[in-house]
């Protein structure tokens, strides 16, 4: 399987900081990469896919960068919904594996 | 507005079985591969199952393989997860998610349902 690491595993920011989140993954998936936010006691939302493609009605601060092994979410200022926590998962292969979360808590 | 409920979730003894369903709504269904995720409580996420938009191709994790049945009823706007054998480890919030695709060509999840628990527990 495809192991995906995400750092940091929290984090704690401060309303219109930038922030960046990596995403590793253990080998090569090209561009099959999402970002998912899940707020407590929610379903995920998906943000991007295709490492960098903006899904439909997520804000423009959110963007998403890379290929290969190693990926990035940036959320360019920071607003006070986006205090949750982010999943980057690979579609390269089968299982499809997420990474562990990255908690982005208010500072 | 698309959306996607899950149900059937429950207290279940290990061993035995029980089937969660998604019923969907606001998009044309067989249009869509569709997607089973499950959270354990206070864990991560973990991909369960996939199926086509016609059923004709399945996929799924080493954990549940041959113990899960994914299917679905494009009359009925049902997606369905066949459980057996169930154990300790299979306890978690078990997801719906709708494919932005028919083929399990892109595996993007959206949207979400809001989950149905299972509990396995004697």
């Amino acid at each position: 399987d495809i192991q995906m690491t995400q750092s940091p595993s929290s984090m704690s920011a401060s309303v219109g900081d930038r922030v960046t989140i990596t995403c590793r993954a253990s080998q090569g998936i090209s561009s099959w990469l999402a970002w998912y936010q899940q707020k407590p006691g929610k379903a995920p939302k998906l943000l991007i896919y295709a490492a960098y493609i903006l899904q439909s009605g997520v804000p423009s601060r959110f963007s998403g960068s890379g290929s290969g092994t190693d990926f990035t979410l940036t959320i360019s200022s920071l607003q006070p919904e986006d205090f949750a926590t982010y999943y980057c998962q690979q579609a390269n292969t089968i299982p499809y594996t997420f990474g562990q979360g990255t908690k982005l808590e208010i500072k | 507005e698309v959306q996607l409920v899950e149900s059937g979730g429950g207290l279940v003894e290990p061993g035995r079985s029980l089937r969660v369903s998604c019923a969907a709504s606001g998009f044309t269904f067989d249009d869509y591969a569709m997607h089973w995720v499950r959270q354990a409580p206070g864990k991560g996420l973990e991909w369960v199952s996939g199926i086509t938009s016609d059923g004709s191709r399945k996929a799924y994790a080493d954990s549940v393989k041959g113990r899960f049945t994914v299917s679905r009823d494009n009359a009925k706007n049902s997606l369905y997860l066949q459980m057996n054998s169930l154990r300790s480890e299979d306890t978690a919030l078990y997801f719906c998610a709708k494919d932005l695709g028919r083929w399990l060509q892109y595996n993007w999840f959206d949207p979400w349902g809001q989950g149905t628990l299972v509990t396995v527990s004697s």
